[in-house]
C-alpha cells in the first residue's frame, strides 16, 4: 500500500500554478519521494523525485519540508493538457529495492479554462 | 528514440484460453516491469525483471501467470485459463535499473475476456 495520503481532488485555473500536497509522516532516511501522473487512458508518466532537497526539472517543482514529513508538487503554470491523476509516493535507495512503484488513489487535478 | 511498445494494443478473449502480452522495452533499460490496472483501479505490481532474471515476482496473482525476459529485452508475459476477473489494462514499463525513479511506461495491452 502507498504510504502517503493526499487530497482526492483539486481544482486549478489554466495558467494558475497548481500546488499538490502530499503527506509522508513516515518516511524514513533513505527513502526518496517521487511523482507521477496519469492523463486519462494513458500510461503513469514520470515527474520528478526528491530526497530532501528541492527539485526542479522543465515539468515541476518539489518542494519538501525541512522534516521531510510532507512536500508539495508545483506545475507553475497549469494547462489543460495537465489535468490528470497524479500519484505520489516514497521509495528507499537501498540494494534490496525492486523499484516497483505502488500508487495510492492519487489526487485528481481538474485544470479549467 | 523509440519508447516503451506493446503489442497487441487490444486482446479480446474467451475464458479459459491462453493469451500472450508483449512489451518490448527502450534500448538499454535493464530493468523491466509488469503491472496492470483494472477499470477505476490503482496501479498492481506483477513482476519486476533485472535482465533476464526476475527477482521479484511477488505480485503474480496466481499460478496461471508466467512471464519471460529474453536477450535482456523483449519480455512477454502469459496469463493461462483466462478469467474475467483478469480483465484488465496490462502495462510494461521499463528504466535503467531498480535504482532509477524515472520509468517509462508503454501504452499498455487491454485485456478483455469473455
Amino acid at each position: 500500500d502507498a504510504k502517503t495520503t493526499q487530497p482526492t481532488s483539486m481544482d486549478c485555473a489554466e495558467g494558475r500554478a497548481a500546488n499538490l500536497p502530499c503527506n509522508h509522516s513516515t518516511i524514513s532516511g533513505n527513502e526518496y519521494v517521487y511523482w507521477y501522473r496519469q492523463i486519462h487512458s494513458q500510461g503513469p508518466q514520470y515527474i520528478i523525485h526528491g530526497l530532501k532537497n528541492n527539485e526542479t526539472n522543465e515539468m515541476a517543482s518539489l518542494i519538501i519540508t525541512e522534516d521531510r514529513k510532507s512536500s508539495t508538487l508545483i506545475l507553475p503554470h497549469a494547462t489543460l493538457r495537465d489535468t490528470a491523476v497524479y500519484y505520489c509516493n516514497t521509495m528507499g535507495s537501498g540494494s534490496g529495492n525492486t523499484g516497483k512503484l505502488i500508487f495510492g488513489q492519487g489526487t485528481t487535478l481538474q485544470v479549467k479554462p | 528514440g523509440a519508447g516503451v511498445s506493446q503489442s497487441p494494443s487490444n486482446k479480446v478473449t474467451e475464458k479459459g484460453k491462453d493469451v500472450e502480452l508483449r512489451c518490448d522495452p527502450i534500448s538499454g533499460h535493464t530493468a523491466l516491469y509488469w503491472y496492470r490496472q483494472s477499470l477505476g483501479q490503482g496501479l498492481e505490481f506483477l513482476i519486476y525483471f533485472q535482465g533476464n532474471s526476475a527477482p521479484d515476482k511477488s505480485g503474480l496473482p496466481s499460478d496461471r501467470f508466467s512471464a519471460e525476459r529474453t536477450g535482456g529485452s523483449v519480455s512477454t508475459l502469459t496469463i493461462q485459463r483466462t478469467q474475467q476477473e483478469d480483465s484488465a489494462v496490462y502495462l510494461c514499463a521499463s528504466s535503467l535499473g531498480a535504482r532509477y525513479y524515472e520509468q517509462y511506461f508503454g501504452p499498455g495491452t487491454r485485456l478483455t475476456v469473455t
